[in-house]
């Protein structure tokens, strides 16, 4: 099956800086990749996605990039503020039943 | 448009005991999943259904786990005999058309979150 794997684990950044997810997968079959945030004590909300027959997708202070010649996808926020702070969870979906669900990345964004 | 409800939100069982998580999918949606979240970990899927249906199960525990999506009603999974292990959140996502080939999204509730003493 699939296995996708998020880097980092923790992230830290100033309030104003960018942050950035990287995470890789291993079947050449997948062709969607969604992005959730969770909330402490809330459900993961999709925040974007992208398709594979696209590179780049931006929606306002967040884009994801794609490269399915190396199997990776990252998130990037630009101007970070403290509501970013969150986990934040990549994912890939192809031929399976389910979404693969990397580790998670939990940022905070310091004023 | 209500979004994935799930209840209870929290919920305290004893060894020994059962666990029943209910989750009423979004308007429009006949395609259920059920993820477990461990304490600082990932999202691990446990079953896929459709109304009536058990589609995919091989996430699922092979014992004292069980799922259900009758016609009528939410979706609910049961566990059997809980032991402190399964302490974790659990969440329901539904979509509105299967997943396979990339073609469907996938959405949240807030979570059912079980603590076994």
């Amino acid at each position: 099956g699939e296995n996708v794997e998020q880097h980092p684990s923790t992230l830290s950044v100033q309030e104003g800086d960018s942050a950035v997810i990287k995470c890789t997968y291993s079947d050449s079959a997948s062709n969607y990749f969604p992005w959730y945030k969770q909330e402490l004590g809330k459900g993961p909300q999709l925040i974007i996605d992208i398709r594979s027959n696209v590179g780049e997708k931006k929606d306002q202070r967040i884009a994801v990039t794609l490269n399915k010649t190396a199997k990776h996808f990252s998130l990037h926020i630009t101007e970070t503020q403290p509501e970013d702070s969150a986990v934040y969870f990549c994912a890939a979906s192809g031929t399976g039943n389910q979404f693969y669900f990397g580790t998670g990345t939990s940022l905070t964004v310091i004023p | 448009n209500a979004g994935v409800m799930q209840n209870p939100r929290h919920l305290v069982r004893r060894r020994g005991q059962e666990a029943r998580l209910r989750c009423s999918p979004m308007k429009g949606h006949s395609h259920v999943y059920w993820y477990r979240q461990l304490p600082e970990e990932g999202l691990k899927f446990m079953v896929y259904l459709q109304k009536e249906n058990i589609i995919d199960e091989s996430g699922m525990p092979k014992e004292r786990f069980s799922a259900e999506f009758p016609k009528e009603g939410p979706s609910i999974l049961r566990i059997q005999q809980v032991v402190r292990g399964d302490s974790a959140a659990y969440f329901c996502a539904s979509s509105p058309r299967t997943l396979a080939g990339g073609t469907g999204e996938l959405f949240f509730g807030e979570g059912s979150r079980l603590t076994v003493l």
